[in-house]
């Protein structure tokens, strides 16, 4: 089945420093990237759509300049949480969606800590 | 707009003992809808989907739904749970791309 990647699973930095996640497809083109920020206990909060070779589209409230996608080739996505701040500490998870639209496959979450 | 709400948070039952969690949608067409399930500090796994056809569907893990159009419902079940069924389960609805969320019921499981 369709494998998402996701790296690293957890990192820790210091506040003011910026951190990158990756999120690779590992076994088909994914032309559509979805970041989700996930609080403890609580839901998935889309945050952006990764579109390869274009503009993230982001959902409201979410800072562009602070949360910065790429998505420069088809397997992978990577957001970069800029100048991080404790609040910015959460578990952030991407998924991607196989060309047949077929439902998301997750990857296995970043967890997030800013010390 | 579409939503979905899931109207248990916590949920506690015995080990081999039968499970239904609910999962109410609200769109105007036919949906799509996915039962997702995450273990602690990790992704989600899809278990089912229901796009169209036959409204009763069977997932991994021995899961299944029913998606109820008269009650725009999508119950998951289990006949028997198993102490490694303990994890978050989370309803989903897609429109065009986006996902939209239920606020996930936590199941915990009884030796």
């Amino acid at each position: 089945g369709a494998v998402v990647s996701q790296h690293p699973s957890w990192v820790i930095c210091k506040s003011g420093t910026s951190v990158k996640i990756e999120c690779r497809s590992l076994d088909f083109q994914a032309t559509t990237m979805f970041w989700y920020r996930q609080f403890p206990k609580q839901s998935l909060m889309l945050m952006a759509t990764s579109n390869e070779g274009s503009k993230a589209t982001y959902e409201q409230g979410v800072e562009k300049d602070k949360f910065l996608i790429n998505h420069a080739s088809l397997t992978l996505s990577t957001l970069t949480v800029t100048s991080a701040h404790p609040e910015d500490s959460s578990f952030y998870i991407c998924s991607a969606r196989t060309p047949d639209n077929s439902p998301l496959h997750f990857g296995n979450g970043t967890r997030l800590t800013v010390t | 707009a579409q939503s979905v709400t899931q109207p248990d948070i916590h949920i506690t039952v015995s080990e081999g003992a039968s499970l239904e969690l609910r999962c109410n949608y609200s769109y105007g067409a036919t949906p799509y809808l996915f039962w997702y399930v995450q273990s602690p500090g990790q992704g989600l796994q899809l278990l089912l989907k229901y796009f169209s056809g036959d409204t009763l569907v069977q997932g991994i893990k021995g899961f299944e739904a029913e998606f109820k159009r008269s009650q725009s419902s999508f119950n998951l079940r289990k006949p028997s749970v198993h102490w490694s069924d303990a994890a978050e389960y989370f309803c989903a609805t897609s429109g065009t791309y986006k996902y939209i969320f239920g606020t996930g019921t936590r199941l915990k499981v009884l030796a």
